[in-house]
This record gives C-alpha cells, sequence and structure tokens, in this order.
C-alpha cells in the first residue's frame, strides 16, 4: 500500500528555537493533513492543504502543498513548551481513498 | 468537547472476554473510522463506515467486530483478543469520505491492554 515517509522520527529543541518536519510519498497525493496529539488524546488537525504549491498558517505553524503533490512540511516558529507532542501527517491519494498516515515526529521542547 | 466521544478511555481484559468500545460523534458527520495506534507504527486504518454501511475493511482479523447502528454511534466488539493487540483504539468521523469538505476529527481513544 501506499506509504508516507515522515522525518525526522523525533527532535529535541531548545524553547524559542525553529522546527521543520517533512513528509514524502513516492506517489501523488490531493490532500495534505497535519495533526498533533498530545499524550493521552487524540490527534487533533492542525492544518489542511488542499492544493499543490499552497501555503497555511495557523498561528505560528505554517505547513505548504508541495509543488509535485508528493511531499508537504510543517514549520513551528518560537517554539514553546506546548508544542510537546507528537505530528503526523496524512495524505489522501485520491477521491475516496482512506487517508495515509505517516509515522508521526516526536516533538520535545527544552525550556 | 471534541466532538467524537469514546468510552471507555482504558479497559484491561484477559484474552477470554467480551468487550466493547464505544464511539459516538456529535458533529453531524456521515462517516467514522476506527484505527489501531500502536507504538512507533503509522495509524492503522480498521474499518470504515459511510452512512451505517461498512465501505472497508483492512484485513482485520474477525476478533474484531464492528457495527455501526446509525450515523451517530460506532462500536468496535472485541472477543478472544491476543496480547498484540493491546494499543491505542482511535475512532474519527468526517463529514463523507472525501478529506476535502472536512477532514477526520478524532475521539481521545480507548487504552486497550490485554492479559
Amino acid at each position: 500500500g501506499q506509504q508516507l515517509n515522515q522525518s525526522p522520527q523525533s527532535m529535541f529543541i531548545q524553547e524559542g528555537e525553529d522546527v521543520s518536519m517533512n513528509c514524502t510519498s513516492s506517489s501523488i497525493f490531493n490532500t495534505w493533513l497535519w495533526y498533533k496529539q498530545d499524550p493521552g488524546e487524540g490527534p487533533v488537525l492542525l492544518i489542511a492543504l488542499y492544493k499543490a504549491g499552497e501555503l497555511t498558517s495557523n498561528g505560528r505553524l505554517t505547513a505548504q502543498f508541495g509543488i509535485t503533490r508528493k511531499d508537504s512540511f510543517l514549520n513551528i516558529s518560537a517554539s514553546i513548551p506546548s508544542d510537546v507532542g507528537i505530528y503526523f501527517c496524512a495524505g489522501a491519494p485520491s477521491g475516496n481513498t482512506p487517508l495515509v498516515f505517516g509515522k508521526g515526529t516526536r516533538l520535545s521542547v527544552i525550556a | 468537547e471534541t466532538g467524537v466521544t469514546q468510552t471507555p478511555r482504558h479497559l484491561v481484559m484477559g484474552m477470554t472476554n467480551k468487550k466493547s468500545l464505544k464511539c459516538e460523534q456529535h458533529l453531524g458527520h456521515n462517516a467514522m473510522y476506527w484505527y489501531k495506534q500502536s507504538a512507533k507504527k503509522p495509524l492503522e486504518l480498521m474499518f470504515v463506515y459511510s452512512l451505517e454501511e461498512r465501505v472497508e475493511n483492512n484485513s482485520v482479523p474477525s476478533r474484531f467486530s464492528p457495527e455501526c447502528p446509525n450515523s451517530s454511534h460506532l462500536f468496535l466488539h472485541l472477543h478472544t483478543l491476543q496480547p498484540e493487540d493491546s494499543a491505542l483504539y482511535l475512532c474519527a468521523s468526517s463529514q463523507d469520505l472525501t478529506p476535502r469538505q472536512e477532514p477526520q476529527h478524532f475521539g481521545d481513544g480507548t487504552r486497550l491492554s490485554i492479559l
């Protein structure tokens, strides 16, 4: 089946630093989504991208839908302790096909 | 209030027990999903229901049996589970099957431990 390669697997950063993570695929996706999961909770949608080249922000978060439609990245600026969690990318290959999820990036912020 | 409520939040059961997980969504969505989340693995889609009909079953063992009595409720019936079935089981819903219109909203999951 289709797979998403999400990297890095984990990150340890200082508070105030910027963060970047990405997802790549060998096939084209029509939709890219970024979720965050806090401990003991379900994933919460951060940003949804529907168009190649689209750049969308949500507060300190910015995500882009790659031009090739095979990748997406998420940036977090000026990280704070509450950014800690696991960030998942998800993609929809086409039409009504189910979402494919990456393995997640575990972010730790050192105050 | 996430809009998607799962009960129980934690469940410990023996391999011979029968239990059920419940999911309820208050968003007026037509599609509901069960996922399994294990450590260091991507979310695994188990079942998809659209308008109360099962549209996807990803080769899930028969010891997991879903039920969708209406568009707001989804159950996962468990019977004779194995230790490797211990995981976080997440329910999600979306307006329909097309992520373009409304991405999936997740519940907080049921943490299942099999003894």
